[in-house]
């Protein structure tokens, strides 16, 4: 069965870089979510997006930005990246319009992103 | 305010010891899904359960089970007879109302089965 891919799967940037981070959802899951996960932290939420409008926003920082398109894929956009934006990136899919799926969310594999 | 803990942020057991992971839940919402995720050395989160609040039965699969009690507030996630491969970090999360959502984790509890 598909799952959703995130890509790249690792990506070392250096501070003051720019980094772009791309989810490829489930087909026919029209809502994409982001978190970040800090070493040794939980998984945070970063912001959602639903038909390609911003659902929801979470802790991002000014310097990221994202968007959803019109084929549902996502991206997560990383400016002026500093060392504390090394984490792994998750990106989860559902779909929006009626009760949860019995798995709930899908997660991608992540993307681990380091910066030095 | 919605919020999940996981006060036990590290357990080690010897193998075929049964370990019992703790979460308490709070949410104002009368509709919400609890859920365990499992987080391996390799990084991915492996989806375990989901449970809705209207559903206080609880559910064993082979050597998992859930333990969910709407009056203290707990979703409590027990390994039986635990294996090394059940070495990972798990994570409790819960989403508010009925359809999509953000999750909220709690902190998560490392598990270290030792051989």
């Amino acid at each position: 069965a598909a799952g959703v891919i995130q890509s790249p799967r690792h990506l070392i940037k250096e501070k003051r870089e720019t980094a772009t981070l791309k989810c490829y959802p489930i087909p026919r899951h029209d809502t994409v979510y982001w978190y970040q996960q800090g070493p040794g932290q939980d998984p945070q939420f970063l912001i959602s997006f639903y038909e390609k409008m911003q659902s929801d926003k979470g802790s991002i920082p000014d310097r990221f930005s994202a968007q959803q398109f019109s084929d549902y894929h996502s991206e997560l956009n990383m400016s002026s990246l500093e060392l504390g934006d090394s984490a792994l990136y998750f990106c989860a899919s559902s779909p929006r319009s009626g009760p949860l799926p019995s798995y709930g969310y899908t997660f991608g594999s992540g993307t681990r992103l380091t910066v030095v | 305010a919605q919020k999940v803990t996981q006060a036990q942020t590290e357990i080690s057991v010897v193998e075929k010891e049964d370990v019992t992971l703790d979460c308490v839940y709070e949410t104002r919402d009368t509709t919400y899904y609890l859920f365990w995720y499992k987080q391996p050395p390799s990084g991915e989160l492996v989806f375990l359960i989901r449970r809705n609040s209207f559903d206080e039965q609880n559910e064993i699969s082979g050597r998992y089970s859930w333990n969910f009690q709407k009056s203290t507030s707990s979703f409590n996630f027990t390994i039986t007879a635990s294996q090394v491969v059940d070495s990972a970090v798990y994570f409790c999360a819960l989403k508010a109302g009925n359809q999509g959502g953000k999750l909220i984790f709690g902190q998560g509890t490392e598990l270290s089965v030792k051989p």
